[in-house]
């Protein structure tokens, strides 16, 4: 089992819509969490933090559940300049750095 | 602003070839990685470091050295390269404390290809 697990998709929408990507994570351990925007054939850049407070940044809300171990990612009134991978990141302190990517799922926003 | 700068940006490499791929970040991280990205897989942590003089492995470290001399610089050497190494490499710097606590900025990637 991946310690990180995206659906891979992707989701296609039209504009407008809204869409939800979850992500799950195997180790208690994992303190920090993040979801990552990556465009074709580009770098991966922050999109934001989460926190179990959850937060929002404009039309992105992202939620930490640490009962059930898993995160998510809303995204509402989706706009063409969305369609990216999202990729999910957990940080396990055990004692050392480690980072771990979910695989990404991929969106198709169309017109 | 250059923030993380990684170079090449395309590489081709027969069988057995060694070569260097570089790293540079001027914001001061403490923080440095590598890792390969493959389709389906993700990102898979190479080696890393927490620290000039320090480094460690990650997930997928045979084949590949690392040093770090200076906070700045985090090179990575494929010994003798193999087709299983074909793929997108980043190299990611962040903090280790503050704020901005391991929030990764990542460099454009090179894309090699073993033949």
């Amino acid at each position: 089992r991946k310690e990180v697990e995206q659906d891979p998709g992707p989701f296609n929408v039209p504009e407008g819509a809204t869409v939800a990507f979850n992500c799950t994570y195997s180790n208690s351990a994992s303190q920090s969490f993040f979801w990552y925007r990556q465009d074709c054939r580009k770098e991966p850049k922050l999109l934001m933090s989460v926190y179990s407070s959850g937060n929002e940044d404009g039309r992105f809300t992202a939620q930490l559940n640490r009962a059930s171990q898993y995160i998510s990612l809303l995204i509402r009134d989706s706009k063409l300049s969305d369609s990216a991978t999202y990729l999910c990141v957990v940080i396990q302190n055990t004692g050392g750095f480690k980072t771990i990517f979910g695989a990404g799922t991929r969106l198709f926003v169309k017109a | 602003n250059a923030g993380v700068t990684q170079t090449p940006k395309f590489q081709v490499l027969k069988t057995g070839q060694s070569m260097t791929l570089q790293c540079a970040q001027d914001m001061n991280h403490e923080y440095m990685s590598w890792y390969r990205q493959d389709p389906g897989m993700g990102l898979r942590l190479i080696h890393y470091s927490v620290g000039a003089g320090i480094t460690d492995q990650g997930e997928v470290p045979n084949g590949y050295n690392v040093s770090r001399s200076t906070t700045e610089d985090f090179p990575l050497r494929l010994l003798s390269a193999a087709p299983s190494q074909t793929s997108v490499y980043f190299c990611a710097s962040s903090y280790s404390k503050g704020t901005a606590k391991n929030i990764q900025y990542f460099g454009a990637g090179t894309r090699l290809s073993v033949l």
